[in-house]
């Protein structure tokens, strides 16, 4: 079946510096994309998505880039900051009928300050 | 504010017993969905429900069940017949089931066994 997946499962920052988190999703056919932040002990909260017809969206300080030919997602934070630490899902919309969204297993970023 | 409400925060089951988690939302969002997520891993799908009075098993739906009467409720039954229940449970919405758009999530019932 279809699968998200991270390459990273850890990821530790300097404050202040940017950070890259990456995804690989496995269903060409997936046409939106979404990333989540989830603090502990709270459900996930949208950061940002992204239609397959874009390769890039900014937000504030978070930059998503959709990369279709090799079938990657990142995210990337600018300044990051120690309020920045939480687990990061990227999910996505397979297309196969009305199924919901498929999530990845997630990285947790740490803000060293 | 609109918003997505699960209760209760914290949950204990006894052997046995079934147990009732419940998700409330005020976005008038059509379809509601029920993840599991243990200790280090991402969110697995219960059940989902597009529209009211119908509802779908996700890919791990063996011991849940869910019922969708009204727009706004989708309560979840952990059954004694799942085994393994002790996870964190969420809830979550969209505008419409299968749509391009963000789910949104509850902040979650932690369940565990006593």
């Amino acid at each position: 079946g279809e699968s998200v997946g991270l390459h990273l499962p850890t990821l530790s920052v300097q404050e202040g510096d940017n950070s890259i988190i990456n995804c690989a999703y496995s269903n060409s056919a997936s046409d939106y994309f979404i990333w989540y932040k989830q603090e502990s002990g709270k459900g996930p909260q949208f950061i940002i998505d992204i239609r397959s017809n874009m390769d890039k969206r900014q937000g504030q300080r978070v930059t998503v880039l959709l990369n279709k030919t090799v079938k990657h997602l990142s995210l990337q934070i600018a300044a990051t900051q120690p309020g920045d630490s939480a687990v990061y899902f990227c999910a996505e919309n397979p297309r196969s009928g009305n199924t919901p969204l498929v999530f990845g297993k997630g990285t947790r970023l740490s803000v060293i300050a | 504010d609109g918003g997505i409400t699960q209760s209760p925060k914290y949950l204990f089951r006894k052997e046995g017993q079934n147990v009732t988690l419940s998700c409330e939302q005020n976005l008038n969002h059509d379809a509601m969905y029920w993840y599991r997520q243990d200790p280090g891993q991402g969110l697995r799908l219960i059940y989902y429900s597009q529209i009211v009075n119908d509802f779908q098993k996700g890919d791990i739906a063996e011991g849940y069940s869910v019922s969708r009467e009204k727009k706004e409720s989708f309560p979840l039954t952990v059954t004694s017949a799942q085994k393994n229940p002790t996870a964190f449970y969420l809830c979550a919405s969209s505008i419409r089931g299968g749509d391009q758009g963000p789910q949104h999530f509850g902040d979650g019932t932690r369940l565990s066994i006593l």
